[in-house]
This record gives structure tokens, sequence and C-alpha cells, in this order.
């Protein structure tokens, strides 16, 4: 059964420094997302990308983040300079469709750490 | 008032029970509904999605009123293995997807 796949499953990294967390999309999707989850908290919507571009994000996704779809299978979600409140797990999701067929089928998360 | 509201619970129940969750939205132009589950530190995978006709998949059925902006989950002859948190998820149309907090389900043999 094809899947998402997530690249490392745990990053740490000083304060300040950037980080790229990479994923893997089912092959014949076309839309693609990242999301966050703060430890205890609830999943939280980061930006979605169609067509080679952001197609929306949130208020979460400012200026230190970044997404790139390098090549054809790739897609990276880049923070610039981390911070402590950076820490949480992050989802990478794809989709072949949206609205009522946004099955978006998840990565299994990098947990990223900022000390 | 949160854009997706569910009751955290813990529900704890003896195997074989039946259980229900509800959860409510508050844009009323949202438009694709989804039950997911998430096990401890692990990502969220779809249970079911949601219809506004109400859907059944073996044990499970979600139902629907968009009138009241309300979906529940209704998970019968509870299993071990049905403990996990439900997450109640709706898509307002375009691409962005909110998460309710969770529903932490705990099944006792």
């Amino acid at each position: 059964e094809p899947e998402v796949t997530q690249t490392p499953s745990h990053q740490v990294t000083q304060m300040g420094q950037e980080v790229i967390l990479r994923c893997v999309p089912i092959s014949n999707h076309l839309y693609f997302y990242w999301y966050r989850q703060i430890l205890g908290q609830k999943v939280e919507f980061l930006v979605s990308f169609y067509n080679n571009e952001i197609s929306e994000k949130s208020e979460i996704f400012d200026d230190q983040f970044s997404v790139e779809r390098p090549d054809g299978s790739n897609f990276t979600l880049k923070i610039r300079s981390t911070k402590l409140e950076d820490s949480a797990m992050y989802f990478c999701a794809s989709s072949s469709g949206r609205g009522s067929y946004n099955e978006q089928f998840f990565g299994p998360g990098t947990r990223l750490t900022v000390l | 008032r949160k854009e997706v509201e569910q009751d955290p619970g813990p529900f704890n129940v003896p195997e074989g029970a039946t259980v229900a969750f509800n959860c409510t939205y508050s844009n009323s132009a949202s438009q694709s509904f989804f039950w997911y589950r998430q096990d401890c530190r692990k990502e969220p995978k779809l249970l079911m999605s949601v219809y506004s006709s109400g859907n059944e998949d073996g044990r499970f059925t979600a139902q629907l009123n968009r009138a009241s902006q309300y979906i529940s989950l209704l998970i019968r002859d509870s299993k071990l293995s049905d403990s996990a948190t439900y997450l109640c998820v709706v898509n307002e149309g375009g691409f962005k997807t909110i998460f309710g907090a969770g529903t932490r389900l705990f099944v006792k043999a």
C-alpha cells in the first residue's frame, strides 16, 4: 500500500538554526500539506501546496517558514531560524483531490526538538 | 468560539460497550467532514468521511447535522484496539483543514 514517508523521524537543533524537514508524498497525489502538533495539543494546519505553489497558509506559517517541491518526489518544509516554540511533531500529508475527496494520508511525522 | 469543538474526555468504557462522540463546528459554510483516529505519538489516520445522509462502516456510524453544525461518531461493541484519540476534522471548502482537539477513548477488558 502506498504511503507518505518523512525524514528524519527526530531532529534536534539549536535555537536559531535552520532545519529542513523532508517528505515523500504518495506518487500520484497532487495536493500536499504540512501540519504541526505541539505535544498535548491539537493538529494545526500550516500550509497546502498545489501545482507548484502555496494554495493556502495559516497564520502560523510566517516568513520563517517556506515549502518547496525541489523535484518530482520530495516536498520540504524549511524553518529558517528555529525558536523554542517550534518544538513539535510535524506531519506531512498528501491527497489526490480536495474538498469531499480530500482524504489526506499522513506521514509518520518528524519530531522537532529545539534546544 | 472554537472552530471545531470536541469533548476531550477521556471516555473509559468496558469492552463491548457502545460509545458516542460529538463534535460541533462554527463555520456554517463548511463542506467536508471526517473522523480521524490518532494513536499515541502517531500520525492521524482517516477513520471515515461523514456525509449528510449518514454513513456506516462496520461497528462505526457517523452522522452529520448541518442545521445544528454537529457531527457524531458512534462505536458499537468496543474493542481494546479502539483505544485511541478520535479527531473531528472539518474542511471549509478551501485547502485548509481544521482539526478538533480530539476525544480520548480507553477501552478496558
